[in-house]
């Protein structure tokens, strides 16, 4: 059982470059999301998604795009990446019905802008 | 809006006694939930324990126990007879609501709990 599996678990980007942070989820869950965790913070929300075909803007979209084409990928894209994005990024997922249901993280993506 | 405050950056248990880490929330909605997630240094997210607003009775899971005082707005996590393993940065969460938008998590500064031998 694979969980959240996110792609690649380490980056290093020149200021500008754009790439695309990958996530998979194996449990048919319904709602996905993107974090960002920076030191001495906790967890902020990017973009999230209820369903293949919606998505909808969290805390810190800008510079972040994303699309749910399918109910296990949702991906992150860095249009053109910048020192300031520099963090460890995280992809959760859970069931959308019941308000109880913790969110299952992967296993992060530390990426490093220069 | 909402918010969750965790004051201690920083705590000292010894090994084998019980520790208690705060968490505050602000919400003006009738219905949330509470998380509380675990991350040692491999820097994974673990879920601990959930208490929901409308539960009566503080939620527990093995050593783990939520100490939930609704009208303080408090949700306090006590970790019983502490092991080496807890080491560990804790976040308490909120979810509000029950509608799609609500799955969102809100999350706090989280505290460092270091357990001494």
């Amino acid at each position: 059982n694979a969980g959240v599996t996110q792609t690649p678990k380490f980056q290093v980007l020149k200021t500008g470059q754009s790439m695309t942070l990958q996530c998979a989820q194996d449990m048919n869950h319904e709602y996905m999301s993107w974090y960002r965790q920076d030191p001495g913070m906790g967890l902020r929300l990017i973009h999230y998604s209820v369903g293949a075909g919606i998505t909808d803007q969290g805390e810190v979209p800008n510079g972040y795009n994303v699309s749910r084409s399918t109910t296990e990928d949702f991906p992150l894209r860095l249009l053109s990446a910048a020192p300031s994005q520099t963090s460890v990024y995280f992809c959760a997922s859970s069931f959308s019905r019941g308000s109880n249901q913790p969110q299952h993280f992967g296993d992060g993506t530390r990426l490093s802008i220069l | 809006a909402q918010k969750i405050t965790q004051t201690q950056p920083g705590m000292f248990v010894q090994e084998k006694e019980a520790v208690t880490l705060d968490c505050t929330y602000d919400t003006s909605d009738q219905s949330y939930g509470l998380f509380w997630y675990k991350q040692p240094s491999s820097g994974e997210m673990i879920f601990l324990i959930y208490q929901g607003s409308y539960d009566e009775q503080n939620a527990t899971e093995g050593r783990y126990s939520l100490n939930f005082q609704k009208a303080r707005k408090s949700a306090n996590l006590v970790i019983s007879a502490s092991q080496l393993g807890d080491s560990a940065m804790y976040f308490c969460a909120m979810r509000e609501g029950q509608m799609d938008s609500s799955y969102k998590l809100i999350f706090g500064s989280g505290t460092r709990l270091l357990v001494r031998p």
